[in-house]
């Protein structure tokens, strides 16, 4: 099936180190995006590329990084990771050729940062 | 003021029971309304879209309201399976798909 997909599912790391998820699809898709949800907060976007030349900051893109490097592959990047980011990442994809209507997650990464 | 407000739960009821919840949302211009579902520690998932005229989809009801900026979600008998989190979505306008997501309304049902 076609599918989104991300790794790593879990992470714990320690405040200052460099992070890298990364985000694959199978769908076809052509945009991307990268949210992160807490508590009682709900999703917030923090990065979405429309293709491979397009990266655009969402809300809360302080402190993180992307890159696209393929139509397929979305990554975030977390230069000197912090506790606060602690958090459950995100991504997703959409069809702007189809109505763009719907994203489709991947099944999240669970970011410890201590 | 959040952009897209929910009342959190929990909402605890019995298989076969009706039960709504409701989403307020601020700006006005917004173009497109969504439910999404999102299961325990698990991603969201496209429960239905909201059109104007309201919609309905077996056992699930929602409505539009424009000019209070209200959306709802209605389920009817509910099941078991039922029992998640439900995320209030809107599009804001600008063409670039870009989602608001409320802190969602948490379902238990019990037996």
């Amino acid at each position: 099936d076609a599918d989104v997909t991300q790794t790593p599912r879990n992470r714990i790391t320690k405040t200052g180190k460099r992070i890298m998820l990364e985000c694959s699809q199978t769908k076809g898709h052509d945009r991307m995006y990268w949210y992160r949800q807490d508590p009682g907060l709900g999703l917030r976007l923090i990065y979405y590329s429309f293709d491979v030349k397009d990266i655009n900051k969402g809300e809360i893109s302080d402190g993180y990084s992307v890159s696209r490097q393929a139509q397929a592959k979305f990554s975030l990047s977390l230069e000197s990771a912090i506790p606060n980011q602690t958090a459950l990442y995100f991504c997703a994809t959409s069809d702007s050729h189809r109505g763009d209507n719907e994203q489709f997650f991947g099944p999240g990464t669970r970011l410890t940062v201590l | 003021r959040k952009e897209v407000e929910q009342d959190p739960g929990p909402f605890n009821v019995p298989e076969g029971a009706t039960v709504a919840f409701n989403c307020t949302y601020s700006n006005s211009a917004s173009q497109s309304f969504f439910w999404y579902r999102q299961d325990c520690r698990k991603e969201p998932k496209l429960l239905m879209s909201v059109y104007s005229s309201g919609n309905e989809d077996g056992r699930f009801t929602a409505q539009l309201n424009r000019a209070s900026q209200y959306i709802s979600l209605l389920i009817r008998d509910s099941k078991l399976s039922d029992s998640a989190t439900y995320l209030c979505v809107v599009r804001r306008p600008g063409g670039y798909n870009k989602l608001i997501f409320g802190a969602g309304t948490r379902l238990a049902v019990h037996p």
